[in-house]
């Protein structure tokens, strides 16, 4: 496609529930990166895929958080028993290579709250 | 470890006037940095990069950043500010080589008419 494409938009869900987030890159892009932004504050990262390399989860703040994407395309964040804490938006973006200088395309993010 | 440092939560400026936003970074070999800019509910946007060569990078809407390797910053700056460019603006770098971009906690920029 055009763009980095998120869904859904928003999410609302009552604490203790899973919750799933999809990420669709942008075609030929290699490397995915999940990342977080609560409220008020910076781009936290979470995990990073490149090919079909293991991907780096180590910015995953518990066992809570897991992630999975098939070769080069669609990635889903997948977050079990959530906790308020966790409300925050949820930022995908993709980029055409990770060693090089290349810039990210984000997307426009899920927003998750929980209740 | 590589970090990036915002300094100021805010800037204010009238329209018209320069702006300048500022960062500093700290990366154990040579850097990747980014500016990215967020509309207001918009996602994020890339402003500009420098990778190597020239200091002085030109991106998008007229705005500019000036790489300084001796005071490790890479301070945003626009001659003449409009209402427009009213945002949060992140500084991001990577180290050359590595994968991992970490991005500073945000500079919120206002433009005041």
């Amino acid at each position: 496609g055009a763009g980095v494409s998120q869904s859904p938009s928003n999410k609302v869900t009552e604490k203790g529930k899973d919750v799933e987030l999809r990420c669709d890159p942008i075609s030929g892009h290699t490397a995915l990166y999940w990342y977080r932004q609560r409220l008020g504050q910076g781009l936290e990262f979470l995990i990073y895929f490149q090919g079909n390399s293991a991907p780096d989860k180590s910015g995953l703040p518990s066992d809570r958080f897991s992630a999975e994407r098939t070769g080069e395309s669609v990635s889903t964040l997948t977050i079990q028993r959530t906790q308020q804490e966790d409300s925050a938006v949820y930022l995908c973006a993709s980029s055409l290579g990770d060693r090089d200088g290349y810039g990210y395309t984000f997307g426009s993010g899920t927003r998750l709250t929980v209740v | 470890a590589q970090s990036v440092a915002q300094p100021e939560d805010q800037v204010n400026v009238a329209e018209g006037n320069p702006l300048t936003v500022k960062c500093t970074y700290s990366v154990s070999g040579n850097p990747y940095l980014f500016w990215y800019v967020q509309y207001p509910n918009r996602g994020l946007q890339f402003l500009l990069k420098y990778i190597t060569g020239d200091n002085l990078v030109k991106g998008s809407y007229g705005f500019e950043a000036e790489f300084n390797k001796s005071q490790t910053s890479f301070h945003l700056k626009k001659p003449s500010a409009l209402v427009s460019d009213s945002a949060l603006y992140f500084c991001a770098v990577r180290e050359t080589g590595g994968f991992k971009t970490i991005f500073g906690a945000g500079t919120r920029l206002f433009v005041k008419a």
